[in-house]
Formats: structure tokens, C-alpha cells, sequence
């Protein structure tokens, strides 16, 4: 079956512009979580809905940055007056969401990676 | 501040024997340990996790040693092939409120050599 996908996967602005990127989870998963990946660095968490309900977004940098997910299933995250170091990939990721299971395997997309000018 | 640690950047290990990636973590909240393997231009793909009521778990070549005490995990891949070449991120989570909040190492780029 598809895996998760994500839209632009390259997108380069000029700062002070909007920009929004795209994710498309794994039909039937429940959990979208996104991610921000520097250079040489490891993901770090941003965002995570359930269903359509945002649960946790208190990795946003700021609130310039949003997320909406409002039929449950794809979502886009919204960086508004972009700035050079908005620079970075960002992944998505989905999961079935099993209450209470550990077992719940987050699958990635293959990211977007934002260049900011 | 990091919490979960990869203090090694790359790692050379020669076709068929052992390749150890090692991971620290500082969040004693910790409860659940995963690995994930990145190969280029791709997302990270889930490999191996562990729960902190265990101490190992094994899949095919692939184990993972939980030490609770010393907040340390270890990846040991064994026997090495040139497939296995890409990077292990060292992912831990909190397992609060019913989601993994996954948090991230720097990642070991393993090279497997023949």
C-alpha cells in the first residue's frame, strides 16, 4: 500500500513569505505527528494530532507556525513571514494510534525540505 | 539540552562482523526506546524498539540491550552487510497521554565495507 506522502517535496521562498506543506498519512492512521530535521541533526517533534484534534503542539517554535489536520486525515503545516532559519526538512509521520500501546509504529514520509532565502 | 545522545557521528565496520551503535539518554521518564534507519533522499524507517521492562529484544540480525541504570541502549547488528550502510537515529518517548512523542539522537552513520 502507499506510504505516507508530502507535497512540495523541494520548496525554496524568499523570506518573509508563506508557505505551506503538505502531508498525506497512511490511509486509516489515526496519529499525525510532524517533524523539523536539521542538517546533521535528528527529527525534533513540532506537532501531533489525533484524528482532526490537535493534542500537543508545544513543539512549534513560535506562532508563526501552524498546523490544521481538519477532516482527519491530511494535513498542513503553514510557516507564515518565513525566515532563513525556518531553513530545515520537515517530515510527517503517521500511526494506527492503539491506545495505550507502545507498539504504535510512527511511518515517515520522505520530507520537505524548505529553503529559505 | 540533548536528551537522548549519539556521541558517535559515524561508525566503519567490515562485511559480516559485529556493528555496535550506542545511545544515552538523560529523561529518567523515558519508556520506550526505538531505533529508526535512514538510507538517503528517504524518511527514517522504524527498525527495532524496546520497552523499559525489558533489557533486550532481538529481531532476525538485530538486538537491542536496554540499561536502566547507566540510561543507555545499544544497537548490535550482527552479522554486518553492505545493505545495513545508512544512518541509525536512537529515538526515546514519554508515553503519556496514549502518543509517542518521539525524541531524537544526532543519528550514527554506519558504513558496512566488504
Amino acid at each position: 500500500g502507499a506510504g505516507v506522502s508530502q507535497s512540495p517535496r523541494y520548496k525554496v521562498t524568499k523570506r518573509g513569505q508563506d508557505v505551506a506543506l503538505r502531508c498525506d498519512p497512511i490511509s486509516g492512521h489515526v496519529s499525525l505527528y510532524w517533524y523539523r530535521q536539521a542538517l546533521g541533526q535528528g527529527p525534533e517533534f513540532l506537532t501531533y494530532f489525533n484524528y482532526e484534534a490537535q493534542q500537543d503542539k508545544s513543539g512549534l517554535p513560535n506562532d508563526r507556525f501552524s498546523a490544521e489536520r481538519p477532516e482527519g486525515s491530511i494535513s498542513t503545516l503553514t510557516i507564515q513571514r518565513t525566515e532563513q532559519r525556518d531553513s530545515a526538512m520537515y517530515r510527517c509521520a503517521s500511526s494506527r494510534g492503539l491506545a495505550g500501546g507502545q507498539g504504535d509504529t510512527q511511518y515517515f514520509g520522505p520530507g520537505t525540505r524548505l529553503t529559505v532565502l | 539540552d540533548q536528551q537522548v545522545k549519539q556521541n558517535s557521528p559515524s561508525l566503519s565496520v567490515q562485511e559480516g562482523r559485529i556493528s555496535i551503535l550506542n545511545c544515552d539518554y538523560t529523561n529518567s521518564m523515558f519508556d520506550y526506546f526505538l531505533w529508526y534507519k535512514k538510507y538517503p533522499a528517504e524518511g527514517p524507517t522504524f527498525l527495532i524498539s524496546i520497552s523499559s521492562i525489558k533489557d533486550k529484544n532481538e529481531d532476525g540480525r538485530f538486538t537491542v540491550f536496554l540499561n536502566k541504570s547507566a540510561k543507555h541502549l545499544s544497537l548490535h547488528i550482527v552479522p554486518s552487510q553492505p545493505g545495513d550502510s545508512a544512518v541509525y537515529f536512537c529515538a526515546a518517548s514519554a508515553r503519556a497521554g496514549g502518543y509517542n512523542k518521539l525524541i531524537f539522537g544526532a543519528g550514527t552513520r554506519l558504513a558496512v565495507h566488504p
